[in-house]
């Protein structure tokens, strides 16, 4: 089972940021938060990753709270190319193990 | 383009036939992953490579399934016997260990 929390669904109107929560409370101290997210009929598409600090990159940032229990990926000036499923996954970074872990996701709509 | 890329992307086949899907990694991309996808759900991890060696298989992974990485370069999934519930989306993704997996467009798979 996935070991992350999504709500299922998310609206947001275009040209505003979009922040989409994950909750993942039993994170191990050697594991990262990754963001994927998947464009319908498309393969999924890293977006960004982080373990403890704030992260940002020319897709999104990522708010990691200090006690790493969750996060929140942020969008800051959605477009309606942004509507997609949006996947929180975490695993150890670069580790053996090969795979990743979905859940269902939070499908973000943008609307004009 | 430079990415990962699958063959074919769709794929229509009658009950019991045999059917290969091919995935082209991107070129310095030492790992090698299969999910499968179906409606409405996140991508559930089949197998993984790293270079030639076949390291993880998931118990979705039945007999009917086999998937090899000959040379470490390009990869196969063959499903033998297909049923119904064997259609999907196929998808591929590969990784240097860094950073994150990045995915191919998938093959979808229908079975009549």
């Amino acid at each position: 089972d996935a070991k992350t929390t999504q709500p299922p669904s998310m609206d947001c109107a275009e040209g505003r940021a979009a922040n989409l929560p994950c909750n993942h409370s039993t994170i191990s101290g050697n594991e990262y938060v990754y963001w994927y997210r998947q464009i319908h009929s498309q393969g999924p598409q890293y977006i960004i990753h982080g373990l403890k600090n704030n992260e940002t990159n020319e897709m999104a940032s990522l708010i990691i709270t200090e006690d790493r229990k969750s996060s929140t990926l942020i969008l800051p000036h959605a477009t309606l190319r942004d509507t997609a499923v949006y996947y929180c996954i975490v695993r150890v970074y670069g580790g053996s193990q090969g795979n990743l872990i979905f859940g269902k996701g939070t499908k973000l709509s943008v609307k004009p | 383009d430079t990415g990962v890329s699958q063959d074919p992307r769709h794929k229509i086949t009658k009950r019991g036939q045999n059917v290969t899907f091919r995935c082209d990694p991107i070129s310095e991309h030492n790992r090698l992953y299969w999910y499968r996808q179906t409606l409405g759900q996140g991508p559930e991890f089949l197998t993984y490579f790293q270079n030639e060696a076949q390291l993880e298989k998931s118990r979705l992974l039945s007999d009917r399934f086999s998937a090899e990485r000959p040379k470490g370069s390009f990869s196969t999934l063959e499903i033998q016997r297909t049923e119904q519930g064997d259609s999907a989306m196929y998808l591929c993704a590969s990784s240097s260990g860094q950073v994150g997996q990045f995915f191919g467009p998938g093959t979808r798979l229908t079975v009549l």
